[in-house]
């Protein structure tokens, strides 16, 4: 079943501006990570966030976790053309990295 | 290196048919996950193997799903008698192991049934 859920679930900005998704999950979680999709096939990993963990860098991307509260957000900085993608969050109950991911964020970057 | 790859990317079928996708993992990676994504919805688990034997099959949606890694290496998902209900991308992907981290995904097979 479908555990994560982002909001919003489409967005389009300017190129250069910054993109703030969010994400909320049901359950106890081991970790939750955000992967990248285009043209709707394979995913790409973004960065994973533990839940002992508040906060985490990667790159121009920042993810925060509130466990207390279940949930996330990804901030993607100084957007360009290319972030144009689907945006998923997904999380990981049990620590075997099955996965339950939400419906996406879809994310539009204007040149 | 190779990637996790999918045969094949796109596979039409009859209602009724049987269907196999293959999906090759990167070498070395003990555990390998199939996924199924319908449209404008994000991956749903099907099932996870970690070396020959499935460790969690639960997210098959019946048995007409089944899927096999027999030397712990490439895997096949396998359906019986499709239907236009399983229409839809699937995909796989593998990790080094089931500690947890990241995935690598392959590039999907879109099943079309009609």
């Amino acid at each position: 079943s479908q555990q994560g859920e982002e909001d919003p679930q489409a967005l389009s900005i300017q190129e250069g501006e910054n993109a703030t998704m969010n994400c909320s999950y049901k359950t106890s979680i081991n970790n939750l990570q955000w992967y990248r999709q285009n043209s709707g096939r394979g995913l790409v990993h973004l960065i994973l966030i533990r839940s002992n963990e508040r906060e985490k860098h990667s790159g121009r991307l920042r993810v925060t976790l509130d466990t207390s509260k279940k949930s996330s957000s990804l901030l993607i900085t100084a957007s360009r053309a290319a972030d144009t993608a689907s945006y998923f969050c997904a999380t990981d109950a049990y620590g075997n990295n099955r996965l339950a991911f939400g419906k996406g964020n879809q994310v539009v970057v204007i040149p | 290196g190779a990637g996790v790859s999918q045969t094949p990317s796109n596979k039409v079928t009859e209602k009724g048919k049987y269907v196999e996708l293959r999906c090759d993992p990167i070498s070395g990676h003990t555990a390998l996950y199939w996924y199924r994504q319908s449209l404008g919805q994000g991956p749903e688990f099907l099932i996870y193997f970690q070396g020959t034997g499935a460790a969690d099959d639960s997210g098959l949606p019946n048995d007409r799903f089944f899927a096999v890694r027999p030397e712990g290496s490439v895997s096949t998902l396998k359906i019986q008698r499709t239907e236009r209900g399983d229409s839809a991308v699937y995909l796989c992907a593998s990790s080094l192991n089931l500690a947890g981290g990241e995935q690598f995904f392959g590039p999907g097979t879109r099943l079309t049934v009609l």
